[in-house]
Formats: structure tokens, sequence, C-alpha cells
């Protein structure tokens, strides 16, 4: 079945620095990838939807100047986060469509990054 | 604001029938019906999807009410594995597409 990978899986950084995350969709093209967050004990939260050769779209109350969203080819949307703070600790998970299916289908998910900040 | 109602949590033995069930009374005529479900610190997993019609895979089945205005998701013969928060989300392909998670319903499987 089709095949989502983030990376890094664990990535603690220090305040004041960034941080990439990458999702890749492994054998398959996808136009939109989807980025959440998720608190613990909380649901995942969807903070904004990266479009292939475009901007992303953001969701209210998540600044675009922080969450830095780029989404360069059809298997590849990175999310960076910048000058990350304690309160930017949480998991972050990615989902990606396959292009052939693309909205009826079914979404396939990464399988998250969970980022400390300290 | 949430599309979909579901129960916070429920309990089921192991290798029983598991019937969780989602309430989306206000559902739009293109909007697919999805669920989900999520095991600690992984990213959820794809159980089942449709639009009006009754459907089956090796996961589970899913029912559709006639109106559309609620479903349930039926675990044939739960696992331990089993155990998870199971989502149940609205996804309208033709207009934003997006997918959002509601608070999903926390299942609870009893050896």
């Amino acid at each position: 079945g089709a095949v989502v990978s983030q990376h890094p899986s664990r990535v603690i950084c220090k305040s004041g620095t960034s941080v990439k995350i990458e999702c890749r969709s492994l054998d398959f093209q996808a136009t939109t990838m989807f980025w959440y967050r998720q608190f613990p004990k909380q649901s995942l939260m969807l903070m904004a939807t990266s479009n292939e050769g475009s901007k992303a779209t953001y969701e209210q109350g998540v600044e675009k100047d922080k969450f830095l969203i780029n989404h360069a080819s059809l298997t590849l949307s990175t999310l960076t986060v910048t000058s990350a703070h304690p309160e930017d600790s949480s998991f972050y998970i990615c989902s990606a469509n396959q292009r052939r299916r693309e909205g009826t289908g079914e979404l396939f998910f990464g399988e998250g990054s969970r980022l400390t900040v300290l | 604001d949430a599309k979909t109602t579901q129960p916070n949590s429920m309990e089921s033995n192991e290798e029983e029938p598991v019937h969780l069930p989602c309430n989306h009374s206000t559902i739009s005529g293109t909007d697919y019906i999805h669920w989900y479900r999520q095991l600690p610190s992984q990213g959820p997993e794809y159980v089942i999807h449709g639009l009006t019609s009754n459907v089956n895979n090796r996961m589970a089945s899913l029912a559709i009410a006639e109106d559309r205005k609620s479903s349930t998701l039926i675990l044939h013969r739960a696992t331990l594995r089993d155990a998870a928060v199971y989502y149940c989300i609205l996804r309208d392909p033709y207009n934003n597409n997006d997918m959002r998670f509601g608070a999903g319903t926390r299942l609870t499987v009893k050896p």
C-alpha cells in the first residue's frame, strides 16, 4: 500500500533554533499534503494544506512565518518550525492523497515527528 | 466546529464485535464518510470510507444510514491490537477537500 514517511521521528532542539521536518510519499505522487499538530491527549489539529508548486494555505491562528511549508515536488513537503520555543513542542504529522484519487480516496499518514524544544 | 459527534470512549471484550457510532446530521451531499484510527505515538491509520452504500474491507465494515446522518464502524472481532482512538471524519472532495479531526472515540479492548 501507499506509504508516507516522515523524518526525523524525534527531534530535540534548543529554544530559538529552527527545525525542518520532511514528509515524503514513497511510492505515489501527492499533489496535496496536509500538516497537523497534536498535543498530548488531544486530537489532531489541521495546521495547513500544502499544494505542490504553490503557497500553502494556513488555518486560522497558525503563523505562516513561524511554520514554513514548502511543497517543491509531488513527493516531498517540508515543515520548518522557525525560532522554536517550548510551546511549539508537539507531535507533528503529515498526510497525503494519491494524485489519481485526489479527494475521494483515503489519506495516508506519516509516522509523526515529535518535537521537543528545551 | 465539529461536523461529527462520537462517544468519548467505549469498551469491548476481545473477540467480540464492536459497533462505533458517529453522528453527522449536517452532512452534505458531497461529503464522504471516512474512518481512521490512531495508536499512541503513531500517525493515524486509514480504516474505511464510503459515500452512500455500506462498505466492507478486511479491517472493518461501514454501515451508513439511509439519510446519511449517521454511520457505524463495525469491527467484527475485536483484538487487543484494535485498541486505539477512532475518528469519524467528513471530507468533501469538491469543497476544501481537507480532513479535520474531532475528538474521536477511545476504544478499550479487554482480554
